[in-house]
């Protein structure tokens, strides 16, 4: 099984709810990773998860905040976000966290402030 | 810093034609670079890995070129097909060889 999945696939919310992504592989791999992509823009990396530590945070707002609660599953909790975070939020994951290693990704969740 | 830039934002290309898309990189060379294909809303897939010593790779009808002196590497399909249509990512290492970041992709339309 080669697949991450993410949920949901869209996502549309208000400046002051909280919601949550979740992103899942089963390809026993150690490092996982969030990017946000705006439209014809390329992924931005926001965080890296090296055997389920944060290991990389780049400079991302505290409104996002990332969680890892075993190897297989990861999570993004998103309060209080501005209309600017509106992007396509994906998921990667590969064997470890180097960059060697392909990085495989999820579909994406589509999220939408309002 | 360590950029890496893809100077074409699309090229169309005749279905049956070979599609070179180029990815330039600043500063030093890294040891390997990543091309990944992304389908519109979804999420890019991995195509190919060249290493600098390696000069060329092959997949199919794919093709990846290094050039340590140019500081460049193209990347080919020959005998393209509509379906090939979709944007095109190099990706470099990056924060201690830790993690990739992305160039901005070029997006590529095959006509029939």
């Amino acid at each position: 099984d080669t697949e991450v999945t993410q949920t949901p696939k869209h996502l549309v919310m208000g400046m002051t709810n909280k919601k949550s992504l979740k992103c899942e592989q089963h390809m026993g791999h150690r490092a996982m990773y969030w990017y946000k992509q705006k439209a014809k823009k390329p992924p931005e990396l926001m965080f890296v998860y090296s055997y389920e530590k944060l290991s990389i945070n780049e400079s991302v707002p505290s409104r996002f905040s990332p969680e890892c609660p075993n190897s297989s599953l990861l999570n993004l909790h998103l309060h209080a976000l501005q209309p600017e975070d509106s992007a396509l939020y994906l998921c990667a994951s590969s064997q470890v966290a180097q960059s060697s290693y392909e990085q495989y990704f999820g579909p994406g969740t589509r999220l939408t402030v309002t | 810093s360590q950029k890496i830039e893809q100077n074409s934002e699309a090229l169309n290309i005749q279905e049956g034609k070979t599609a070179t898309l180029t990815c330039n990189y600043t500063n030093y060379s890294p040891a390997y670079l990543q091309w990944y294909r992304q389908d519109p809303g979804r999420g890019p897939v991995f195509l190919l890995l060249i290493r600098e010593n390696e000069k060329e790779k092959r997949k199919e009808r794919l093709k990846v070129t290094f050039d340590t002196t140019l500081k460049q590497s193209l990347f080919h399909i020959t005998a393209s097909q509509p379906a090939d249509s979709a944007t095109y990512l190099c990706a470099r290492p990056y924060s201690g060889y830790s993690t990739l970041t992305f160039g901005k992709g070029t997006m590529l339309l095959v006509s029939p």
